[in-house]
């Protein structure tokens, strides 16, 4: 079965700056899709990205962007020009192929200061 | 269009007490999954519905829980004799499709969350 590893439990960026969260998955499929999600206090899951294990270029939403490096089997979000808005909880997720849910990792709590 | 909707978006129970939480999926959406959030961490599988079909419940933990989508839109969470465990959020998300690859067909879209504390 797969599996989503996020190894930052918490993480600090100065307003403007750039930060990267990381994410490494484990599966044995050779099609897959790799998702982002931040959630607010408020409770809800926004999509944010997604990143398709055949394309060929990283991809970007914005001020988000996905550094896939498949042969690491790693998936990290770069948020730039961090917002106060940006603080949340961020989610790296995959499709499970053994069924169709999704499944999600421990989540980074990202806080973006004044 | 509108996103997905639940209600309500608390609940507070007494433990052996009886609860139903609804989800409305995004228009036309096929597939609509439930998933628990336990404070602090990621969602958990609980079940999902392709149509009105039940196609995998893998994730329900326990035979108290019981999840319904009869005319293949609206679906409702039922949890019978509520425990203090089952204190969480209840997260609700739809896609267009099952089974195809590709941001549009797999993005799951969520509904903002049942929060339901058991005293």
């Amino acid at each position: 079965a797969q599996k989503i590893t996020q190894t930052q439990p918490g993480m600090f960026v100065q307003e403007k700056e750039a930060v990267t969260l990381d994410c490494t998955y484990d599966t044995s499929d050779q099609s897959y899709g790799l998702f982002w999600y931040k959630q607010p206090s408020s409770g809800e899951m926004i999509f944010l990205i997604y990143q398709g294990s055949y394309d060929e270029q990283n991809a970007t939403e914005g001020r988000y962007s996905l550094n896939f490096q498949k042969a690491r089997k790693s998936a990290n979000l770069v948020i730039s020009a961090s917002q106060l808005g940006d603080s949340a909880m961020y989610f790296c997720a995959m499709r499970n192929n053994y069924g169709q849910n999704f499944v999600f990792g421990p989540g980074t709590r990202l806080s973006v200061l004044p | 269009g509108a996103g997905v909707s639940q209600s309500p978006r608390y609940k507070v129970a007494k433990r052996g007490q009886d609860v139903a939480l609804r989800c409305d999926p995004i228009s036309g959406h096929v597939s609509l999954f439930w998933y628990q959030q336990a404070l602090g961490q990621g969602p958990e599988f609980l079940t999902y519905f392709q149509n009105e079909a039940q196609l995998d419940k893998s994730g329900l933990p326990s035979d108290r829980f019981f999840a319904e989508r009869p005319e293949g839109s609206v679906s409702t969470l039922k949890i019978q004799r509520t425990q203090q465990e089952d204190s969480a959020v209840y997260l609700c998300a739809s896609s267009l499709e099952l089974g195809l690859a590709g941001v549009e067909q797999e993005t799951q879209y969520f509904g903002p969350g049942t929060r339901l504390l058991v005293l």
